[in-house]
């Protein structure tokens, strides 16, 4: 079966740094993206890993290492409104693509 | 751009009835859309992936009879919950990804909050 894994929970305070990881057991991998979801409202794109190595897109990085079924997202200069949750989701290529989303990592940003 | 319109936001049925919920990407023509469902605070469980013009794929575990879906067009496709009891009451999410794009980023709608009394 599938199965990925990230922290349920992190805490962090406004202007600091935190990481949230992710691993993953699965077939078919593709790529790795990052969601973010806040209370009542829908999942929004983060970033997406295809291949090994860091994508920078502003205050967000990802990273991935297909090697070690291991990828991150980190987020820089936190700001209130940035919790919320995060979901860390492979995409498979099994015939088709889908994409199969973890738990979920929900971060407080406290001031 | 990739604007996914989910149409109800929010609907409240009696036990026995059926809901139909409708996706449409309004922008970009999307072969194949996704439906999950997420229960308060959990994550978003995929339901089935459906292709436009044919049969939806179901995930293991999904009742196909339950949850019917259909992909007329490029730009729509619909999940209706048959005969819905009070277990089925969940958040449901659609999902579609430009053609061509492999799937990513996935473009969501707001969301579908079913309560069956």
């Amino acid at each position: 079966g599938q199965s990925l894994e990230q922290p349920s929970e992190v805490t962090a305070v406004e202007g600091a740094i935190v990481q949230i990881n992710c691993t993953y057991q699965t077939s078919g991998f593709y790529g790795l993206s990052w969601y973010q979801q806040h209370d009542g409202g829908a999942p929004t794109f983060l970033s997406y890993n295809g291949l090994d190595g860091l994508e920078e897109t502003g205050r967000f990085s990802s990273f991935l290492s297909r090697s070690d079924s291991y990828g991150y997202l980190l987020l820089q200069e936190l700001q209130m409104k940035d919790s919320a949750s995060y979901f860390c989701a492979v995409i498979l290529n099994t015939g088709g693509f889908k994409t199969i989303f973890g738990a979920g990592t929900r971060l407080f940003v406290k001031a | 751009g990739a604007v996914v319109s989910q149409h109800p936001s929010w609907v409240i049925c009696k036990s026995g009835t059926s809901v139909k919920i409708e996706c449409r990407s309004l922008d970009f023509q999307a072969t194949t859309m996704f439906w999950y469902r997420q229960f308060p605070k959990q994550s978003l469980m995929l339901m089935a992936t459906s292709n436009e013009g044919s049969k939806a794929t179901y995930e293991q575990g999904v009742e196909k009879d339950k949850f019917l879906i259909n992909h007329a067009s490029l730009t729509l496709s619909t999940l209706t919950v048959t005969s819905a009891h009070p277990e089925d009451s969940s958040f449901y999410i659609c999902s579609a990804v430009r053609e061509g794009r492999g799937n990513s980023p996935l473009h969501f709608g707001n969301g579908t909050r079913l309560t069956v009394t």
